[in-house]
């Protein structure tokens, strides 16, 4: 079946735009997690979703940064007021039992 | 919380050499581990997991063993190929015990295989 899908793949956004990141998780995984992964770095969590429920926000870096779920299925992260730190590529992953994560291609975010 | 060390590369081998990328773990209990592979330009790809201590894991190759009296979970692979080039991360849920939170990475290993 079709694997997690990420959109955009790359975002360029000038500094202190906002932007959202969207992800396609594998189809009835119900948990669903969010990672920032700088250059040259392993991935870091964000936050984690089970179903609609957003159960971990602690990785999430700052207040400008804001996940959902609303029907628990696709997920949008959105940043707001873009810094230069931001730059990152954004990772997203899903499971269903298990521990097991699948991971998506990513989203590749530069801030200018 | 849980944690994992692996060596920082990068790793250059020739092909048909035999590879060792370590990492150690620091842990209440014993969590899974994992191995997980990044190729260029695509994904991170599940490689290779064990459950419990003594368990091995296994995948295109390449061998992992829990290791609890070492606190280890080193990747072997007998002979390298050109297409292994990549990154490998290996990796840890935060706590033990529960599989609901994110997995907590190390800093990736960057291998390179010479023909």
């Amino acid at each position: 079946g079709a694997g997690v899908s990420q959109s955009p793949r790359y975002k360029v956004a000038k500094r202190g735009q906002d932007v959202a990141l969207r992800c396609d998780p594998i189809s009835g995984h119900v948990s669903l997690f969010w990672y920032q992964q700088a250059l040259g770095q392993g991935p870091e969590f964000l936050t984690y979703f089970q179903n609609e429920a957003q159960l971990d926000k602690s990785g999430l870096p700052s207040d400008r940064f804001f996940a959902e779920r609303p029907e628990g299925s696709v997920s949008t992260l959105k940043i707001q007021r873009t810094q230069q730190e931001d730059s990152a590529v954004y990772l997203c992953a899903s499971k269903n039992l298990g521990d097991t994560q699948y991971f998506g291609p990513g989203t590749r975010l530069t801030v200018l | 919380g849980n944690s994992v060390t692996q060596m920082e590369g990068p790793v250059t081998l020739s092909e048909e050499a035999f590879l060792t990328i370590n990492c150690t773990y620091t842990a209440t209990g014993y969590p899974s581990l994992f191995w997980y592979v990044q190729y260029p330009g695509e994904g991170l790809q599940l490689l290779l997991k064990a459950t419990k201590a003594d368990d091995k894991g296994s995948n295109k190759g390449f061998e992992a063993t829990y290791r609890k009296e070492t606190t280890s979970f080193h990747l072997e692979k007998g002979s390298v190929q050109v297409s292994d080039s990549a990154v490998y991360f290996c990796a840890t849920p935060p706590y033990s015990g529960g599989g609901a939170d994110g997995l907590t990475f190390g800093k990736g290993t960057h291998l390179i295989i010479q023909p």
